[in-house]
């Protein structure tokens, strides 16, 4: 297996566009996390899904952010519009939910820099 | 918020040595895992210790986990260059957000 892929791997743009970053869960995988990695607050939750359906958006700085998960091999998680705060690097994870807690796999991440 | 605290934020040792992180947590928990981020990439998932386990091993990694002292120990013996990373504990997991600490960056010295 591939492994979590995401894209694209590095997004610079400009304070007020719009930003998508993409996720393909591993195949067979029922769960699918967002996570944001700054210096500055860590490693910080975003929202999941379990079965392709949003469980808990807690984590969703604004209403800015927004993600979706159309079906069981894809998300996006899209900033609009976006700010230099928002620079980090933004992870995607997912696992195999059979019972009880267990290992997440996640991707190679995506570094934005709002400029 | 941070669940776990990891301690120290960094650790340098010579290769060869052993290392230890400790891991302290707030709320109650299911499971504790370990994860591993080398610069640039994202985390691999190394060890995951449920709540009614004390200790558990895989290969040259010992975890250990108090519940009652809401902390937990990660151990790397027979350190070796490769194992230069940053080191996060977190709780949760299986269908829920991870909640991770801040990490411990460890340094292996050839």
């Amino acid at each position: 297996d591939a492994g979590v892929i995401q894209s694209p791997r590095h997004e610079v743009t400009e304070m007020g566009q719009e930003v998508t970053l993409r996720c393909k869960p591993i195949s067979g995988h029922n769960s699918l996390f967002w996570y944001r990695q700054t210096m500055m607050r860590g490693l910080e939750l975003l929202i999941y899904f379990n079965n392709n359906v949003p469980i808990d958006d807690s984590g969703m700085p604004e209403d800015r952010f927004s993600a979706k998960m159309p079906n069981a091999s894809f998300s996006t998680l899209k900033i609009q519009p976006s700010e230099p705060r928002d620079s980090a690097v933004y992870f995607c994870a997912s696992s195999l939910v059979l019972a009880g807690g267990g290992e997440q796999y996640f991707g190679p991440g995506t570094r934005l820099t709002v400029t | 918020s941070q669940q776990g605290e990891e301690d120290p934020q960094a650790l340098s040792i010579q290769e060869g040595e052993n290392a230890t992180m400790n891991c302290s947590y707030k709320t109650s928990i299911n499971n504790l895992q370990w994860y591993r981020q080398n610069s640039g990439r994202g985390l691999v998932h190394l060890i995951l210790i449920r709540s009614n386990e004390r200790e558990k091993h895989s290969g040259r990694l010992r975890v250990t986990l108090d519940t009652s002292k809401k902390s937990s120990s990660l151990l790397i013996t027979a350190s070796r260059a490769a194992d230069t990373a940053s080191y996060f504990c977190a709780s949760g997991g299986g269908a829920d957000g991870l909640t991770f600490g801040k990490g411990t960056h460890l340094i292996i010295q050839p």
